[in-house]
């Protein structure tokens, strides 16, 4: 069974700039969650997408958007690019079911975005 | 809120040596507890999770972790380091409802030979 895709794998953008970072969950899977990692602020969650609706949303101003196709696929956007956006943009899935057992996330190998 | 709390950022073993990283987190009611280990630009991988069936969890590579509710830890453990556990590793906990993972702060571990 494949694994989380992202892509791109690398990015280079400039301030101001908007971009568009895509994920592929595993198939089956239909919730999808993006984080941030960066060295000064660690791990930190920015939204979670389940049949195309936003069900959790982290603390990341409105610059931060994201959304979720009929088909699970997710991408996330940027817009007004800060250097302090910086970071390795990690997805995960899961199957997203609630309540009960654990539902564990499964995390793809990240999008590094540097901003110049 | 819940919080993670991971005692050490980095910790050096020998290579056969014991290793244990810590993961402490607050929360009123046990939640769902994971370990992940991040090696150089890779993503996470999971290591075990916790879900309420043994508190006594067994992972992968070696690895396990003991929940204990009454010291709200879930330190993680592995009999013998070898050179390929060098990595990042990161405690985190999830409530019942809601996808949201919170993250400790993340142990870097060096294992010297």
């Amino acid at each position: 069974k494949a694994g989380v895709t992202q892509t791109p794998r690398y990015l280079i953008k400039t301030r101001g700039q908007q971009v568009t970072l895509s994920c592929s969950p595993i198939s089956g899977h239909r919730s999808v969650s993006w984080y941030q990692q960066t060295p000064g602020q660690g791990l930190q969650f920015l939204f979670e997408y389940f049949s195309e609706t936003q069900r959790n949303k982290g603390n990341f101003p409105g610059r931060f958007s994201g959304r979720q196709f009929s088909n699970s696929r997710s991408e996330m956007n940027v817009s007004t690019l800060e250097l302090g956006d910086s970071a390795l943009y990690l997805c995960a899935s899961s199957r997203g079911t609630s309540g009960g057992s654990a539902d564990t996330q499964y995390f793809g190998p990240g999008t590094r975005l540097t901003v110049l | 809120a819940q919080s993670v709390t991971q005692l050490g950022s980095h910790v050096s073993v020998s290579e056969g040596a014991l290793v244990l990283l810590r993961c402490n987190y607050s929360s009123s009611v046990p939640p769902y507890l994971f370990w992940y280990v991040q090696y150089p630009n890779q993503g996470l991988q999971l290591l075990l999770k916790y879900t309420s069936a043994a508190t006594l969890v067994k992972g992968i590579n070696g690895f396990e972790a003991e929940f204990k509710k009454s010291e709200t830890s879930f330190h993680l453990t592995k009999p013998s380091a070898h050179m390929s556990d060098a990595a990042e590793y990161f405690c985190a906990v999830r409530r019942a409802a809601g996808n949201k993972l919170t993250f400790g702060g993340g142990t870097r571990v060096l294992v010297k030979p």
